[in-house]
């Protein structure tokens, strides 16, 4: 199964971009990662999927235009243009290796994202 | 709407057990795969396992099999997470989430349900 690896922080100032980084271990190129945003004490929610082609169906609900994906090789990127104060959180990418009952899930150790 | 709304803070002693729940509601509960994970204070997240509801087919990551136990009960569209003998390693916040269909991405979350184990 892949491993997920995440930069531990990231920052950037009101109204700037910043972008995050998923990268996947070795061998594992062609596998899509989901994006979740996880708000100071509360629950995660779903930003949306990402291949090496994009943005993988839709965004999660009440998702601004403000974020977007990218993916090159192994890594899997996740953008936010124009920071909001509302936008500082922690960032967990996640992947699924196997079908049916013989899937797992996977995560990085998460991106806290701070707004300057 | 889909929601999926869990049972409150626990707080439990070593070696005791605990249930806990994740209701669900706006959506086929049957037919989508739901999945427990783990958030210890301060961590990332962690994937437990997930259970199949319309046949209670289960699946546990290797590092909870055996540690705890998956569970749903079809006609309240439940779901359960569960723990014969608690430690206090299992002190942490717990979410459940509904796995899309087809594709995998947990696409709605539980408020999470925070279990406390101290002596």
């Amino acid at each position: 199964q892949p491993v997920l690896t995440q930069p531990p922080s990231a920052s950037a100032s009101l109204g700037a971009s910043v972008t995050l980084t998923c990268t996947l271990s070795s061998g594992y190129s062609d596998y899509k990662v989901d994006w979740y945003q996880q708000r100071p004490g509360m629950g995660p929610r779903f930003v949306m999927r990402v291949g090496t082609g994009g943005i993988v169906g839709s965004k999660g609900d009440g998702i601004p235009d403000r974020f977007s994906v990218l993916g090159s090789g192994l890594n899997r990127y996740l953008t936010i243009k124009n920071i909001q104060e509302d936008d500082e959180s922690d960032f967990h990418c996640g992947a699924d290796h196997g079908s049916g009952s013989d899937l797992v899930y996977v995560f990085g150790g998460g991106t806290k994202v701070t707004v300057l | 709407e889909v929601q999926l709304v869990q049972s409150g803070v626990e707080a439990k002693k070593p070696g005791e057990s605990l249930k806990i729940s994740c209701k669900a509601s706006g959506y086929n509960f049957p037919n989508y795969w739901i999945a427990w994970l783990r958030q210890m204070p301060g961590r990332g997240l962690e994937w437990v396992g997930f259970i199949y509801p319309d046949d209670s087919d289960t699946s546990y990551s290797p590092s909870f099999q055996g540690q705890v136990t998956i569970s749903v009960d079809k006609s309240i569209s439940t779901a359960y997470l569960h723990w014969n003998s608690l430690k206090a390693s299992d002190t942490a916040m717990y979410y459940c989430g509904r796995h899309s269909a087809g594709d995998n991405r947990i696409d709605f979350w539980g408020q999470g349900s925070l279990v406390t184990v101290s002596s």
